[in-house]
């Protein structure tokens, strides 16, 4: 069974633009959550979509958004990029909510 | 963002050696995740604990989740190379949501 994916892997944007960034979770897995992760403040979360209903954000501005299609296939959106928005973006799915959550490779966003 | 307290920050040990590391919370969950990454990857998981007091392996890894689910313990016995890495906690609250707050990790070195 194949396994988290990401895309893309890396991106390198300049401060004010905006960024989507892709998840597909493993088959059949409904849940998807996104988390950052920074040296300074180590993994956070930010959402998690369960049949494409956003069911719990954490500490983060609104320029962080998300979505979740009918196939659990997610987007995350960064708008107005700043600075200490690089980072690496984690995304994992669980079967449904509160299973084991299983990770992609992130997807690094370095902001210049 | 609040994270969980883990012990010791790094570890530099030798091949063979047994490790224990643990982690605290001042709240309590009802689900204690540990998983491991290495660099540029992401996190990937190793024991799931679900009731307090419960203690269960993984091969040479065995976790605890401590009675008064505010910590739980991870050992891994006889090290070898690959074990290098970065092992992180995560407490859970599930049936309600499935963000998952994590510790500050566990860098482990071993040498041969």
């Amino acid at each position: 069974k194949a396994g988290v994916t990401q895309t893309p892997r890396y991106l390198i944007k300049t401060r004010g633009q905006q960024v989507t960034l892709s998840c597909s979770p493993i088959s059949g897995h409904r849940s998807v959550s996104w988390y950052q992760q920074t040296p300074g403040q180590g993994l956070q979360f930010l959402f998690e979509y369960f049949s494409e209903t956003q069911r719990n954000k954490g500490n983060f501005p609104g320029r962080f958004s998300g979505r979740q299609f009918s196939n659990s296939r997610s987007e995350m959106n960064v708008s107005t990029l700043e600075l200490g928005d690089s980072a690496l973006y984690l995304c994992a799915s669980s079967f449904t909510r509160g299973n084991e959550q299983f990770f992609g490779p992130g997807t690094r966003l370095t902001v210049l | 963002g609040q994270q969980l307290n883990q012990s010791p920050q790094s570890m530099f040990i030798q091949e063979g050696e047994d490790v224990s590391m643990n982690c605290t919370s001042s709240s309590i969950f009802n689900t204690w995740l540990w998983y491991k990454q290495d660099p540029g990857e992401g996190p990937v998981l190793l024991i799931a604990l679900y009731k307090a007091g419960e203690l269960t392996s993984n091969g040479r890894l065995t976790a605890q989740f401590g009675i008064t689910r505010k910590d739980s313990f991870l050992n891994i016995s006889a090290s070898i190379p690959s074990d290098v890495g970065i092992y992180f906690c995560a407490g859970g609250i599930t049936g309600t949501a499935s963000k998952l707050t994590f510790g500050t990790g566990t860098r482990l070195q071993v040498t041969l």
